[in-house]
């Protein structure tokens, strides 16, 4: 079984409605991430968050909403999508026990398309 | 996070070494060169990173140079499933002064490995 799980993998909805993607891991690291990923833009970082508790607005934020339920699930909404926010979604973990040799570990992703 | 500098492309021969360079001519002696590939619109994979010296795990080597200016990736005997785009990202590490949460991914080095 994957260590970082993203639902839905695709999506397709329309101008204003309200979307929800979710992200689970068991790999009981406590940082969580999301990020969105358009094309010739490399990975943008939404939202990041270091624990249940801990939430904090990455570079793109403005539209976008997290939650983070458990120390395994952190979902990303989008309360009123817009077309400029199709693009490929992507969930991420990082473990904080050493900084040196923190990497992230990231979900398959979601395709998301907003007509 | 420092700039890094990658070809866009490059191709390799089935069986044969991948070597991919990376110019970071402006890191600093606090950060961190880290290698990842994403695979066609898959998750973004970690294969490794290093400081000063060079490093090997099961996916890969890196070869840092002495002034650390630049560095390499080498794929010692490329597969097929090896094709993907391969980032190269200097950062911080997180908890240090400067350190970041995000990953800066430039638009990297499109890698096919041809049979």
């Amino acid at each position: 079984d994957a260590d970082v799980t993203q639902t839905p993998r695709n999506r397709i909805t329309k101008t204003g409605k309200r979307i929800m993607l979710e992200c689970s891991q068991t790999k009981g690291h406590d940082r969580m991430y999301w990020y969105r990923q358009d094309p010739g833009l490399g990975l943008r970082l939404i939202y990041y968050s270091f624990d249940v508790k801990d939430i904090n607005k990455g570079e793109i934020s403005d539209g976008y909403s997290v939650s983070r339920q458990a120390q395994a699930k952190f979902s990303l909404s989008l309360e009123s999508a817009i077309p400029n926010q199709t693009a490929l979604y992507f969930c991420a973990t990082s473990d904080p026990g050493v900084p040196s040799t923190d990497t992230q570990y990231f979900g398959p992703g979601t395709r998301l398309t907003v007509l | 996070d420092a700039k890094t500098t990658q070809p866009p492309s490059m191709d390799c021969a089935e069986g044969r070494a991948a070597n991919l360079p990376c110019n970071h001519s402006t890191i600093s002696g606090n950060e961190y060169v880290y290698w990842y590939r994403q695979i066609h619109s898959q998750g973004p994979q970690y294969i490794i990173h290093g400081l000063k010296n060079n490093e090997t795990n099961e996916m890969a080597s890196l070869i840092i140079t002495e002034d650390r200016k630049s560095s390499t990736l080498i794929l010692p005997h490329a597969t097929l499933r090896d094709t993907a785009v391969y980032y190269c990202i200097v950062r911080v590490a997180r908890g240090s002064q400067g350190g970041s949460e995000k990953l800066v991914f430039g638009k990297g080095t499109k890698l096919t490995v041809n049979p």
